[in-house]
This record gives C-alpha cells, sequence and structure tokens, in this order.
C-alpha cells in the first residue's frame, strides 16, 4: 500500500527562521511528488517534483526530491507570519501508463510567530 | 472558471437524507478528482473522472456513494442515506491533463455535518 509520511508533524518557529519539512514516502511505480500549502481554504500547488536532484525553486521556497532515498524536503527561508500553514506531501504513482490518484501525507502545520 | 469551484460552501442534513455536492472544475480541465478530508489529516481520495468516464471509484467507502461527471465538466458527488460518519470536508481538485502530467488544482471545499 502506497505511504506518505511527513515531519515533523509540526513546526514553531519565530520570523527570519528558516525550516525545513520533510516527506518520506513508499509507492509503487513512482511518477510525481507534489508539495501544497493549505490555510484556511483549499490546498494551493507549490511545487511538483519528478526527478531526482533538481531544486524547485520559487521565491523563499524550494524542494528537491531523493528518489533514491525516497524522501523530498521542502525549504523555506526567512520565514514569515504569512508562511503559517499545513503543508501537504502527496505522491502519484503511475500503472500500466495511466494516471493514480495523490495519496497525501498527514501534513506539516508551521505556526510562525513575530 | 478562475478556480475550481464548489457548492454549497456548508451543509447540515439529518442522518439518513440524501445530499449532493457539485464541483464546476476549472474550464477545460480534463480530470476531476473527489477528495474527502478529515480534520488532521491530508485528503483522501474518492474517485476520479477523464473528461466524462469514471476511471477509478475504488475510494468510495460503500454502495452509499457515487459520482457522476455526464457532460466531462461539472461533476455531482451524492451521499445517499447519509449517516454521521459520512461528516467531513469533501473536496473537488481538477488538473488541465490526465495521466498525471499537470497538478491538480483544489477546490475550497463542501463542509458537510450530518446530524
Amino acid at each position: 500500500e502506497d505511504k506518505v509520511v511527513q515531519s515533523p508533524l509540526s513546526l514553531v518557529v519565530h520570523e527570519g527562521d528558516t525550516v525545513t519539512l520533510n516527506c518520506s514516502y513508499e509507492v509503487t511505480n513512482f511518477r510525481s511528488l507534489l508539495w501544497y500549502k493549505q490555510e484556511k481554504k483549499a490546498p494551493t500547488f507549490l511545487f511538483m517534483l519528478t526527478s531526482s536532484g533538481i531544486e524547485k525553486k520559487s521565491g523563499r521556497l524550494s524542494s528537491i526530491l531523493d528518489k533514491k532515498e525516497l524522501f523530498s524536503i521542502l525549504n523555506i527561508t526567512a520565514t514569515q507570519t504569512g508562511d503559517s500553514a499545513v503543508y501537504l506531501c502527496a505522491v502519484e504513482s503511475t500503472l500500466f501508463g495511466g494516471n493514480t490518484p495523490l495519496v497525501f501525507g498527514k501534513g506539516t502545520r508551521l505556526s510562525v510567530i513575530a | 472558471g478562475a478556480g475550481v469551484s464548489q457548492s454549497p460552501r456548508y451543509k447540515v442534513t439529518k442522518r439518513g437524507q440524501d445530499v449532493a455536492l457539485r464541483c464546476d472544475p476549472i474550464s477545460g480541465h480534463v480530470s476531476l478528482y473527489w477528495y474527502r478530508q478529515a480534520l488532521g489529516q491530508g485528503p483522501e481520495f474518492l474517485t476520479y473522472f477523464n473528461y466524462e468516464a469514471q476511471q477509478d471509484k475504488s475510494g468510495l467507502p460503500n454502495d452509499r456513494f457515487s459520482a457522476e461527471r455526464p457532460e466531462g465538466s461539472i461533476s455531482t458527488l451524492t451521499i445517499q442515506r447519509t449517516e454521521q460518519r459520512d461528516s467531513a470536508m469533501y473536496r473537488c481538485a481538477s488538473s488541465l491533463e490526465a495521466g498525471g502530467i499537470s497538478p491538480l488544482h483544489f477546490g475550497n471545499g463542501t463542509r458537510l455535518t450530518v446530524t
């Protein structure tokens, strides 16, 4: 059974700190790993990672995938209170060329205090 | 539309009643997914469509749950004879292309409460 484990489950930091969120996975026929940010409403898409070792970057956020060790990290530098959210990791596998639904982790709740 | 739209935002119903939840995906998106999210958990897959064809319904909890997308756009998730354990946030997501090439974009969800 496909599994996604995120750590830590929750994290409290001060503004300006750098944080690293972890996501490990076990999935058959891996296709992609995705990161989402969920505040009060819908999860919003951050990154999609398919290849090992290639960093994706958007502003203060970056992410990288290690397909050998089966994990990904999401880094946030110079955190701001607006970064407070639940960060969800999800993986997708592929079977016989089709897509299979995303399997989500439980998320990491990040709280950034001023 | 600009984003995935779900209605109603909130639904309170009595046990035993049927409910229909609506999802209007981003215009032109091929794939549409239904997820259920419990408090403190990530979204849990229910079913998905490519165009009007239901591709996978393995996540539907039991036969009281059904979904359709008759014209390949708007979808309805129906729960018959609701039970209290059905209470949750029901989220719809769509993606531009099938085959996992493009990421899912989620709607704001319908919070269902069964009393």
